[in-house]
C-alpha cells in the first residue's frame, strides 16, 4: 500500500463549479497533511497546510482533514482555467520528521 | 519561489560524466532537500540536510551525494551520470520541524538530460 494515494483523475470540471480532490493515508500518526499546487513545468507552490481535524479556508480554497479515517481532501470553490493545474497530497512521515510523503498528485482541468 | 534558486536550469551531458547542481537559499532555513520527480513516480527524496555538515539519505539515495558547507547552499552531485537519473531535480527547503510542521517550499527545478 502506497504511503499517500490521491484519487487518479484527471479531473475536468466547469468553470464555476467545485473541484473535489481526496487524499488517503497510511500512517495513522500523521499529523500535518500539505497540499501543492504544479503548473505544468513549473515548481510546486505550497497552498494548504492543516494540522487539525475539521475544515480549513482560506479564500477559494479549503482543506478538511479526518484523522479517523485517515483522508484530507481539498476543495476549490469557484473554479477558474486559472486553477487546471497537478494538486499534490503530501503528508509527514511520523518515524522521521525531516520527510514528507507526496502522493502522485491529481491533474484539474478547469473547462472555460 | 521563497528566496531559492537552482543552477543551472537546464543540462544536457553525457552518461558517465559528473554532475553538480546547485541550490542555494537566502531564507536562512536550517533545512534543505533534494527530490526528483519522473512521470509515474511522483516526487522522490534523494538526500537531505538538517543543518551545516549534516545530511541523510533519502529513498533514491544510489548514484548521488550531497554537501552543505554553508547554510545557503546545498550540492547534489551525481557521481557519474546514468541516463536513468535523466528526470527534474527540485531543490526545497523548510525553517522548522517543530510539531511535524514541516512546510516545504520549492526551488524552481533543473531539468537535466543524460544522454
Amino acid at each position: 500500500q502506497k504511503e499517500v494515494e490521491q484519487n487518479s483523475g484527471p479531473l475536468s470540471v466547469p468553470e464555476g463549479a467545485i473541484a473535489s480532490l481526496n487524499c488517503t493515508y497510511s500512517d495513522r500518526g500523521s499529523q500535518s497533511f500539505f497540499w501543492y499546487r504544479q503548473y505544468s513545468g513549473k515548481s510546486p507552490e505550497l497552498i494548504m497546510s492543516i494540522y487539525s481535524n475539521g475544515d480549513k479556508e482560506d479564500g477559494r480554497f479549503t482543506a478538511q482533514l479526518n484523522k479517523a479515517s485517515q483522508y484530507v481532501s481539498l476543495l476549490i470553490r469557484d473554479s477558474q482555467p486559472s486553477d487546471s493545474a497537478t494538486y499534490l497530497c503530501a503528508v509527514n512521515i511520523p518515524s522521521n520528521d525531516y520527510k514528507l510523503s507526496f502522493g502522485a498528485g491529481t491533474t484539474v482541468t478547469v473547462r472555460a | 519561489d521563497a528566496g531559492i534558486t537552482q543552477s543551472p536550469r537546464h543540462k544536457v551531458t553525457e552518461t558517465g560524466t559528473p554532475v553538480t547542481l546547485r541550490c542555494h537559499q537566502t531564507e536562512n532555513h536550517r533545512y534543505m532537500y533534494w527530490y526528483r520527480q519522473d512521470p509515474g513516480h511522483g516526487l522522490r527524496l534523494i538526500h537531505y540536510s538538517y543543518g551545516v555538515k549534516d545530511t541523510d539519505k533519502g529513498e533514491v539515495s544510489d548514484g548521488y551525494s550531497v554537501s552543505r558547507s554553508k547554510t545557503e547552499d546545498f550540492l547534489l552531485t551525481l557521481e557519474s551520470a546514468t541516463s536513468s537519473q535523466t528526470s527534474v531535480y527540485f531543490c526545497a527547503i523548510s525553517e522548522s520541524m517543530a510539531g511535524g510542521h514541516n512546510e516545504q517550499f520549492f526551488g524552481p527545478g533543473t531539468r537535466l538530460t543524460v544522454l
